[in-house]
């Protein structure tokens, strides 16, 4: 069976550090990939997506970018956070060509 | 553009009452629609899907959803509410593959 994984799952970290999370897929290959911000008392905003490795699609410009350098890897990342950085970040994943997404666990990212 | 709307943010129910939560979408094509369950600090979880095909689906944990064109809603229903169902409910819509747009969410408390 697939699972998704991500880490860590809290984090607090000061304004204008760096930021690297991360989410793994296992048990299939080739998913699409998405990145999800949760603000608090929000919806989810779409932030990024992937087809395949090296192929990321932005939807959002912002202070945020990510990788995917492995098929079932991809990488949240920022070099110098913000304090609206701080929100609840999913990782989801889906069959290639296919809508249905599978969600990961979620990080609680405090930027203080 | 396409865009969710769920007009409720909050609502209560009595254990063992019946539920509706509403979900109004706009979108062009046909579209795909979703129904998704997130407990605190948690990711999500789907709940019941609609892509073609009979208008009332049937879902996980006793859920149900009506399509409904001429309204361009997609309500979420469930005839007896158990504690347990206390979450917070999102709907989406598929636009192309890639790309999911979601409600700002409806958090359910039940009361006993």
């Amino acid at each position: 069976s697939q699972t998704i994984h991500q880490w860590p799952a809290t984090l607090v970290q000061p304004v204008g550090s760096p930021l690297s999370l991360e989410c793994t897929v296992e048990g299939t290959s080739n998913p699409n990939l998405y990145w999800y911000r949760q603000a608090a008392g929000r919806g989810l905003q779409l932030l990024f997506y992937s087809v395949g490795i090296g192929q990321i699609s932005s939807e959002v410009p912002q202070n945020l970018s990510a990788s995917r350098p492995q098929d079932r890897q991809f990488i949240l990342s920022s070099k110098k956070l913000l304090l609206s950085d701080s929100g609840f970040y999913l990782c989801a994943w889906s069959y290639s060509g296919s809508y249905e997404q599978y969600f990961g666990p979620g990080t609680r990212l405090t930027v203080t | 553009a396409q865009s969710v709307t769920q007009p409720d943010i909050h609502i209560t129910v009595s254990e063992g009452a019946s539920l509706e939560l509403r979900c109004n979408y706009s979108y062009g094509a046909t579209p795909y629609l979703f129904w998704y369950v997130q407990s605190p600090g948690q990711g999500l979880q789907l709940l019941l899907k609609y892509f073609s095909g009979d208008t009332l689906v049937q879902g996980i944990k006793g859920f149900e959803a009506e399509f409904k064109r001429s309204q361009s809603s997609f309500n979420l229903r469930k005839p007896s509410v158990h504690w347990s169902d206390a979450a917070e409910y999102f709907c989406a819509v598929g636009s192309g593959f890639n790309k999911f747009y979601f409600g700002s969410g409806t958090k359910l408390n039940v009361k006993p």
